[in-house]
């Protein structure tokens, strides 16, 4: 059972292109959060989805930010109009559609914006 | 507010040596704890967690944790650090209040390991 994918796992942007972040569930996850890591800081919630809905996304920045997950595919996380201060590793995690379970997270996207 | 602290940003010990990592959280509902660990340019892998039952928790690699409420700290140790220990740390809290685990996470504690 492969873990949660992430592609790519590094991505270089100019300033004002777009992102976009794939996260892949494990099988069986119709969960899945991303998060962010600013360099040398924790990691902070962005946004909570199930299949086709955004449930929580109390962490997103309120512009150039979007989260999906459709019915079929990977979770996208889009970047619009990049910044410097976007560069940073994207965390998605999944977890099963069970109620308190824990996640399982991914190797990241090291996102660099020059 | 839910926040974590981690005390600690750097922490060096030798080899051989007993570690002991600092973790406080405020949160306002029945809290739920996770340590990761992150190596360099790799994801987050949990090391332990603590939902409820007993208080001292063991998890991979020889670590254990133990929650303790009157204090609101849940501090991670290993009695023998081994150099491949030598990583990132990071301490989280989360409910599941709507049935989803949100974490909050500590800002983490790198640890060096001296041969």
């Amino acid at each position: 059972n492969a873990g949660v994918m992430q592609n790519p796992r590094h991505l270089v942007r100019r300033r004002g292109q777009e992102a976009r972040l794939r996260c892949s569930p494990m099988k069986g996850h119709s969960h899945v959060y991303w998060y962010r890591q600013l360099p040398e800081e924790g990691l902070k919630f962005m946004v909570y989805l199930q299949k086709e809905n955004i449930i929580d996304e109390s962490g997103m920045p309120k512009e150039r930010f979007s989260a999906e997950f459709p019915k079929e595919g990977p979770s996208i996380l889009r970047i619009q109009q990049v910044v410097r201060g976007d560069s940073a590793a994207y965390f998605c995690a999944s977890s099963p559609p069970i109620r308190n379970t824990e996640a399982f997270f991914g190797q990241g996207t090291r996102l660099t914006v020059v | 507010a839910q926040s974590v602290t981690q005390p600690d940003i750097h922490i060096t010990v030798s080899e051989g040596a007993s570690l002991e990592l600092r973790c406080n959280y405020s949160y306002g509902a029945t809290p739920y704890l996770f340590w990761y660990v992150q190596s360099p340019g790799q994801g987050l892998q949990l090391l332990l967690k603590y939902f409820s039952g007993d208080t001292l928790v063991q998890g991979i690699k020889g670590f254990e944790a133990e929650f303790k409420r009157s204090q609101s700290s849940f501090n991670l140790r290993k009695p023998s650090v081994h150099w491949s220990d030598a990583a990132e740390y990071f301490c989280a809290v989360g409910g599941f209040s709507g049935g989803y685990n949100k974490l909050i996470f500590g800002a983490g504690t790198r640890l060096a390991v001296h041969p």
